[in-house]
């Protein structure tokens, strides 16, 4: 089945270290997304990309950078890891053609202590 | 831009009975509103949507409806099963923006 993947599923880390999560996806899809979940806050836009060299920041892209390495591939850094950088992450994809019907990966669920 | 409110953030239900989650909107630009559910684990999937020249729409046990004057939609689950117990979460955007503004979520129990 054509699918969104997101590395790592859960991620402990310290203050001041830098991570990456990485989103790989195989529907074939231009438009990628990067968003943040806390609990109350609902689905925060952090990145996103309409295609390998688009880039556009979110509502949140404060402490966060990103790298469209392929049209499938689609990774989010966090360079100095902070302990309100601690949430869940999901990654979304769309088509050109369906716009704004947006297909999300499982999630990582990251502590930074 | 655009602002999404989402009321209620909890909702328990006894099975059978119906839940309703409503959300109101900011922007009159917006003309699209789809409803993602969240399962324990998973990522948000899309169950419905509307568009804003449609009332309502139905697909099966739920539906979904839209008042452009007041600037609100609402989702509609009836005769509830324990397996629409998730988190719901309401959007909107204007078609071709590419991007949807997130209501905060409702989780919604449903009590055997």
């Amino acid at each position: 089945d054509a699918d969104v993947t997101q590395t790592p599923r859960n991620r402990i880390t310290k203050t001041g270290k830098r991570i990456m999560l990485e989103c790989s996806q195989t529907k074939g899809h231009d438009r990628m997304y990067w968003y943040r979940q806390d609990p109350g806050l609902g689905l925060q836009l952090i990145y996103y990309s309409f295609d390998v060299k688009d880039i556009n920041k979110g509502e949140i892209s404060d402490g966060y950078s990103v790298s469209r390495q392929a049209q499938a591939k689609f990774s989010l850094s966090l360079e100095s890891a902070i302990p309100n950088q601690t949430a869940l992450y999901f990654c979304a994809t769309s088509s050109d053609s369906t716009q704004e019907t947006q297909y999300f990966g499982p999630g990582t669920r990251l502590l930074v202590l | 831009g655009e602002n999404v409110e989402q009321h209620p953030s909890t909702l328990s239900v006894q099975e059978g009975d119906s839940a309703v989650i409503k959300c109101t909107y900011s922007d009159s630009a917006s003309n699209y509103f789809p409803w993602y559910k969240q399962e324990l684990g998973k990522g948000p999937q899309l169950i419905i949507d509307i568009r804003s020249n449609v009332g309502e729409k139905k697909d099966q046990r739920i539906a979904v409806t839209l008042n452009k004057t007041a600037k609100h939609f609402s989702l509609h689950i009836t005769e509830t099963q324990p397996e629409d117990s998730a988190v719901y979460f309401c959007a909107a955007t204007s078609w071709g923006w590419g991007k949807l503004q997130f209501g905060a979520g409702t989780q919604v129990v449903v009590t055997p």
